[in-house]
């Protein structure tokens, strides 16, 4: 049982090019979240899944895109990295609301 | 909609001294409260939580916090300190309702130092 794993665990990215972050867990959770962590702001809500096929927009949500085909899987998609999408992104689920969140151990992402 | 506030930004205390580290929420009815903690280069853990009763909730590594409606604070605390609690914390408050969906508001956490 990994829990919530989250790949790549490091990248940097040109100002403009593309990339996925792929959120796997395997406790068959409902739920899924995409956070973004800033120093000094905590943790932001980007975008959530409360079931496979479905997505909603989370508080910030702008350059951001989701995907969630599989129950077990959570794609965040940058399509034009900029410079301020430089953060650490975190992944979470849980198994029905309210419940404990488990996180991922994040993605550092640094945008030239 | 909800937002948190932690008032330090960064706190030191001494190994073995009590610690308090303060949360102010802001919602429009009682909303379910969390503490997590996040060591460096890790994710978050989950320390506790609070839905409703008993406005003293236990965690785990000796945490407790307490719901002070009338202040609309959650504020954690922890008697005795070991270096091993040096970390940043989080408060989050998670909104009521069935539309709510778990999505959980973060405050922008606090930064314990551990003096030997």
């Amino acid at each position: 049982n990994a829990g919530v794993t989250q790949t790549p665990k490091f990248r940097v990215l040109k100002t403009g090019q593309s990339m996925t972050l792929l959120c796997a867990q395997d406790m068959n959770h409902e739920y899924m979240y995409w956070y973004r962590q800033d120093p000094g702001m905590g943790l932001r809500l980007i975008h959530y899944s409360v079931g496979e096929g479905t997505t909603a927009k989370g508080e910030v949500p702008d350059g951001y895109n989701v995907s969630r085909l599989k129950k077990q899987n959570f794609l965040l998609g940058l399509e034009s990295a900029a410079p301020s999408q430089t953060s650490v992104y975190f992944c979470a689920s849980i198994k029905r609301e309210y419940g404990t969140q488990y996180f991922g151990p994040g993605t550092r992402l640094l945008v030239l | 909609a909800q937002s948190v506030t932690q008032p330090d930004i960064h706190i030191t205390v001494s190994e073995g001294a009590s610690l308090e580290l303060r949360c102010n929420y802001s919602y429009g009815a009682t909303p379910y409260l969390f503490w997590y903690v996040q060591s460096p280069g890790q994710g978050l853990q989950l320390l506790l939580k609070y839905f409703s009763g008993d406005t003293l909730v236990q965690g785990i590594k000796g945490f407790e916090a307490e719901f002070k409606r009338s202040q609309s604070s959650f504020n954690l605390r922890k008697p005795s300190v070991h270096w091993s609690d040096a970390a940043e914390y989080f408060c989050a408050v998670g909104a009521t309702g069935c539309t709510s969906y778990g999505k959980l508001t973060f405050g922008q956490g606090t930064i314990l130092t551990v003096h030997p």
